[in-house]
């Protein structure tokens, strides 16, 4: 069974940097598309980043040169780094494969995201 | 980017009546579309892609239809599972984009 579990959410000042992690099972991250997609408290889904198959990366306008998202093929590991943060990045954080189930995606439950000072 | 409008915002529907849920995109998307369903402190589940693809598992009441820029998501014979938000979300081109949501609840 596939299983992507995030951590690394948690409390950050304004101005300050987060890493979150999303750990997996069952799946090979280097063979899959892995995603980030965050949802801001009481508001609907914004898809943040993803790495490709092939290991090319793209980004959302508003965490562009901010984030960085990669992946541990070793660890079957994927990563967002985030820096700059600023209060319009706190929400949920999911991390979200496709490609990994046949004819779905698995999501984790995600990680929460407060950017206060 | 692709702007992706859903209507109505919020559909109040007796169990066991059907629903209608309208997606548009800006551009055309061809059928580069999927239907999400949120509930309440979960992440979300794919219910359709490539338009009109029911994901492994979905009951065969959830239809979903169209191509270009006009998409329809169909509940038939709501349950009381099926109350929840329903987003729409193209991968056409990157920035993939989602609408901002359909809250279906009960009537």
């Amino acid at each position: 069974e596939v299983q992507l579990v995030e951590s690394g959410g948690g409390l950050v000042q304004p101005g300050g940097s987060l890493r979150l992690s999303c750990a997996t099972s069952g799946i090979s991250v280097s063979s899959i598309q892995m995603s980030w997609v965050r949802q801001a408290p009481g508001k609907g889904l914004e898809w943040v980043s993803v790495v490709h198959r092939g290991g090319n990366t793209d980004y959302a306008g508003s965490v562009r040169d901010r984030f960085t998202i990669s992946r541990d093929n070793s660890r079957n590991i994927v990563s967002l780094q985030m820096n700059s943060l600023s209060a319009e990045d706190t929400a949920v954080y999911f991390c979200r494969c496709w490609g990994c189930a046949y004819g779905t995606d698995v999501w984790g439950p995600g990680t929460t995201v407060t950017v206060s000072s | 980017e692709t702007v992706m409008t859903q209507s109505p915002a919020t559909l109040s529907v007796f169990p066991g009546e059907s629903a209608t849920l309208s997606c548009r995109a800006s551009q055309s998307i061809g059928n580069n579309l999927v239907w999400f369903q949120q509930k309440p402190g979960q992440a979300p589940r794919l219910i359709i892609h490539t338009a009109s693809t029911r994901a492994p598992g979905v009951p065969a009441r959830f239809t979903g239809s169209g191509s270009g820029t006009e998409f329809i998501l169909t509940i038939s014979g709501l349950q009381s599972e099926d109350f929840a938000v329903y987003y729409c979300k193209q991968y056409a081109t990157w920035l993939w984009t989602l609408g901002q949501g359909t809250k279906v609840e009960i009537k």
